[in-house]
């Protein structure tokens, strides 16, 4: 049950595309087409953005967008905006009621 | 609206038990499963333990594998989470989440759980 690997932390100014990866084993992310993302503000319960690979819930903007390569997922953030400014983490379904998280990545909006 | 409450969290000393619970409303509690995931003061997002929704099946990670049980009661729409031989590592502020297929659509805001002496 090793955690997924993410960037500590990644930047980009309003406006821009920022991409987080999250690299998993062959135990999780790469045998798993369940790998989700959850954003999370300050103080705040996490936040689901993406599941399933790349499908996002109602409610999420169409500037997070989500792909996998691999055993490495991808986060896309496209027209970076102020309050996206939070920490993202993925996930991996990895059976029988397992999961693993990513370390987390802080995203800065400059 | 679906609504998660988690309850129970407070201080408790090394080698000390605490029962978290867990009310949900707004969906029908047992055809989900649900899961718990904790998240030590300022690190980052831990899974914990996860149940199937007729609560038959349930798995830990390995770092409370042991210690931790998880259940729930679907004619109270109540999770829990027995937890045993705390030690100051499971300080952390533990969530209580709905499992929509395999990813967690709705969280609640957490309870703080304090393992010190």
């Amino acid at each position: 049950q090793s955690a997924l690997t993410q960037p500590r932390s990644v930047s980009g100014s309003p406006g821009q595309s920022v991409t987080i990866s999250c690299t998993g084993t062959s135990s999780d992310v790469d045998n798993s087409n369940y790998d989700s993302w959850y954003q999370q503000h300050p103080g705040k319960a996490p936040k689901l953005m993406i599941y399933d690979v790349n499908k996002r819930p109602s409610g999420v903007p169409d500037r997070f967008s989500g792909s996998k390569s691999g055993n490495t997922a991808s986060l896309t953030i496209s027209g970076l905006q102020a309050e996206d400014e939070a920490d993202y983490y993925c996930c991996s379904y990895a059976g029988s009621y397992t999961w693993v998280f990513g370390g987390g990545t802080k995203l800065t909006v400059l | 609206e679906v609504e998660v409450l988690e309850s129970g969290g407070g201080w408790v000393q090394p080698g000390g038990s605490l029962r978290l619970s867990c009310v949900s409303s707004g969906f029908t509690f047992s055809f989900f499963a649900m899961t718990w995931v904790r998240q030590a003061p300022g690190k980052g997002l831990e899974w914990v333990s996860g149940i199937s929704g007729v609560g038959d099946t349930t798995d830990y990670a390995d770092s409370v594998k042991g210690r931790f049980t998880i259940s729930r009661d679907n004619s109270k729409n109540t999770l829990y989470l027995q937890m045993n031989s705390l030690g100051v590592e499971d300080t952390a502020v533990y969530y209580c989440a709905k499992v929509r297929a395999m990813d967690f659509d709705y969280w609640g805001q957490g309870t703080l759980v304090t393992v010190s002496s």
